[in-house]
């Protein structure tokens, strides 16, 4: 069993519409919740991250984190053709080393 | 301020070769990490350097090898190349606050 588990998708939305992203994960240390998102052939772009149990939001995006049932989340409202990528969740213990562990990304396509 | 470089962006080698590619971090951070992206695997963390000292490292064999300079820059070198060692290969830049990493665009290398 994977530490982080992410549904591959795709997730196809028409435009305009709320986008809902999770993650699972088995490791309890985990304290740094994070979203990147990737164009193709591109490096990942940070969206969100967020620390402990909690929501955070930035515009369009919000993040989500619920560490009792081992659960993150990434919303995306008024979806645009834009946002259509790979988007990664990822996570870190808070041992002050930087290792990331990542979902297998969720392919997003939001059509027009 | 400038965001994370690599070099080269693509490259392409034969079995048995070696290859070293380059990672600039942000001005000011000092941690630098690297990860394998391969569709079948995701991405999956190769080793982390701070200060010049590898301080973590995944479950890669000895081939993968890195190193850190005085001024952070960063490289990575695979020895004996193999063909399963075609992967987009990221850089990752860590602030002095740990809590966030930003990646650079990639390393994309393919090995015939």
């Amino acid at each position: 069993q994977k530490e982080v588990e992410q549904d591959p998708g795709p997730l196809s939305v028409p435009e305009g519409a709320i986008v809902s992203l999770n993650c699972t994960y088995s490791n309890s240390a985990f304290q740094y919740f994070m979203w990147y998102r990737q164009y193709s052939r591109k490096g990942p772009e940070l969206l969100m991250y967020t620390y402990s149990s909690g929501n955070k939001e930035d515009g369009r995006f919000t993040a989500q984190v619920d560490k009792s049932s081992k659960y993150i989340s990434l919303f995306i409202r008024d979806s645009q053709p834009s946002d259509s990528a790979t988007y990664l969740c990822a996570m870190r213990m808070n041992t002050g080393f930087q290792k990331l562990v990542f979902g297998t990304g969720t392919r997003l396509l939001v059509s027009p | 301020k400038a965001g994370v470089t690599q070099t080269p962006r693509y490259l392409i080698k034969t079995r048995g070769q070696q290859v070293t590619l380059s990672c600039s971090p942000i001005s000011g951070h000092r941690s630098v990490s690297w990860y394998q992206q391969t569709p079948g695997q995701g991405l999956q963390f190769l080793f982390e350097y701070f200060s010049e000292t590898q301080r973590n490292k995944g479950n890669f064999p000895g081939r993968f090898s890195g190193r850190q300079f005085s001024n952070s820059r960063s490289e990575m070198n695979v020895s004996t190349l193999e063909l399963g060692d075609s992967a987009l290969y990221l850089c990752a830049s860590g602030g002095t606050n740990q809590e966030t990493q930003y990646f650079g665009p990639g390393t994309r290398l393919l090995v015939l």
